[in-house]
């Protein structure tokens, strides 16, 4: 009962490589957001968006940039990647009508940047 | 800025036990919270969450705990199992209710 997917589980990317993260949710989410998950840091927002072609910036947006062309899918864009970016990529959806039971976690993409 | 902390970071239960996971919020605005379990190469789930104008909501086997007063929300598991063995995050959700900023982690450890 997959709801929220991200196209990788795992990916390796060498230093100054452009890096797409994809995310899909098929719930018709109005939110969607993308964290990343540090030992000792827990999650930290980078961007998170609430409409279509909508962004904001989250916590940490440096080196980072998002793209929302479509209301089910929301990427998350390392333009050139470097070491510390290397980190667990998590993306989220939530509803807005009804916020019980509407956030979901995708399974997350571990990115190792060499 | 405001942040949602949790007190412990690792807690250590036997199996049958009760567990009690505490967190620490400071935004007084917030009026939503949430639970969340991950398990290990997972992503976070959704167990339970609480709004603030309650300040209790149980579950199968978990219970949620909102004291305003202090700003303190814990997360309760009856008869704790190896299978509750996780990390486990409490969640706000931020005044312009689209944001949700998470506590640091707490990792609960069950003994066989």
């Amino acid at each position: 009962d997959v709801k929220v997917t991200q196209s990788s589980r795992y990916l390796v990317k060498r230093t100054g490589e452009k890096v797409f993260l994809e995310c899909v949710q098929d719930m018709d989410h109005e939110n969607m957001f993308w964290y990343r998950q540090d030992p000792g840091l827990g999650l930290r927002l980078i961007y998170f968006s609430y409409d279509v072609k909508m962004k904001e910036k989250g916590d940490i947006p440096e080196g980072y940039s998002v793209s929302r062309e479509k209301k089910e899918r929301f990427s998350l864009i390392l333009e050139s990647a470097s070491t510390n970016q290397t980190s667990m990529y998590l993306c989220a959806s939530m509803g807005l009508a009804e916020l019980t039971d509407t956030q979901y976690f995708g399974p997350g993409t571990r990115l190792t940047v060499l | 800025g405001e942040s949602v902390g949790l007190h412990l970071p690792t807690l250590s239960v036997q199996e049958g036990d009760n567990s009690i996971i505490n967190c620490a919020y400071s935004n007084s605005a917030s009026d939503y919270f949430i639970w969340y379990k991950q398990e290990s190469g997972k992503g976070p789930q959704f167990i339970i969450d609480i709004r603030s104008n309650m300040d209790k909501r149980q579950g199968q086997r978990v219970t949620v705990l909102l004291n305003k007063t202090v700003k303190h929300l814990s997360l309760q598991i009856a008869a704790t199992q190896p299978g509750d063995s996780a990390v486990y995050f409490c969640a706000e959700l931020g005044p312009a209710g689209n944001m949700l900023t998470f506590g640091g982690g707490t990792r609960l450890m069950v003994k066989p």
